[in-house]
């Protein structure tokens, strides 16, 4: 078992530029997300997929966009990148309900993405 | 509403002595808590959680953490520390009304000096 994977692992973009990062779980999960994490901050929820077919906004969505394409991937858009997006940007996956009563979170080992 | 305040945002000790990285949070309902540990550049792995069951927790490398509803904190301790043990660690916590959504504290890092 993989876990959680995500590329790409590092990324460089000019400002305006787009791009999309990857995730993808082999846990079978229901939920998947997307978080930010900045220097002195604990990590901050941009949106996230309780389920596949569903998505919502977290704490930071703004200048974000993503798609919960199958139950297995869950991808991040950036359409105009800016310098404030600079930051390192982790997905997670749970089991929420069924047997699972609380939400503990399995992650990927992130992107560090630089705009310029 | 839920937060979650790490009392320290570093902390240094001598290999060999204890640990304590203090937790407090805020929660309208019955909490799940956890302790994420982040080695530099490295993701992020759970040390241990508490779902009420236990309030005295066992995790992982010899750590552990007590729930104290009633000081509303859930510190993390190991009795001796190792040079490994250097890294960010951070304290969560998550409640079914807000749809388990975990709320991250700011991390506290660990210095180890040998």
């Amino acid at each position: 078992n993989a876990g959680v994977t995500q590329t790409p692992k590092f990324q460089v973009l000019k400002t305006g530029q787009s791009m999309t990062l990857q995730c993808a779980q082999d846990m079978n999960h229901n939920s998947m997300y997307w978080y930010r994490q900045d220097p002195g901050m604990g990590l901050r929820l941009i949106y996230y997929s309780a389920s596949e077919g569903t998505t919502d906004k977290g704490e930071v969505p703004n200048g974000y966009n993503v798609s919960r394409l199958n139950k297995r991937e869950f991808s991040l858009r950036l359409e105009s990148a800016a310098p404030s997006q600079t930051s390192v940007y982790f997905c997670a996956s749970s089991e929420i309900g069924g047997s699972s009563s609380y939400n503990e979170q399995f992650f990927g080992p992130g992107t560090r993405l630089t705009v310029l | 509403a839920q937060s979650v305040t790490q009392l320290d945002s570093h902390v240094s000790v001598s290999e060999g002595t204890p640990v304590l990285l203090r937790c407090n949070y805020s929660s309208s309902y019955s909490p799940s808590l956890f302790w994420y540990v982040q080695h530099p550049n490295k993701g992020l792995q759970l040390l241990l959680k508490y779902t009420s069951a236990a309030t005295l927790v066992k995790g992982i490398n010899g750590f552990e953490a007590e729930f104290k509803k009633s000081e509303t904190s859930f510190h993390l301790t190991k009795p001796s520390a190792h040079m490994s043990d250097a890294a960010e660690y951070f304290c969560v916590v998550s409640e079914a009304d807000s749809n388990y959504q975990l709320i991250w504290g700011a991390g506290t890092k660990l210095i180890i000096k040998p």
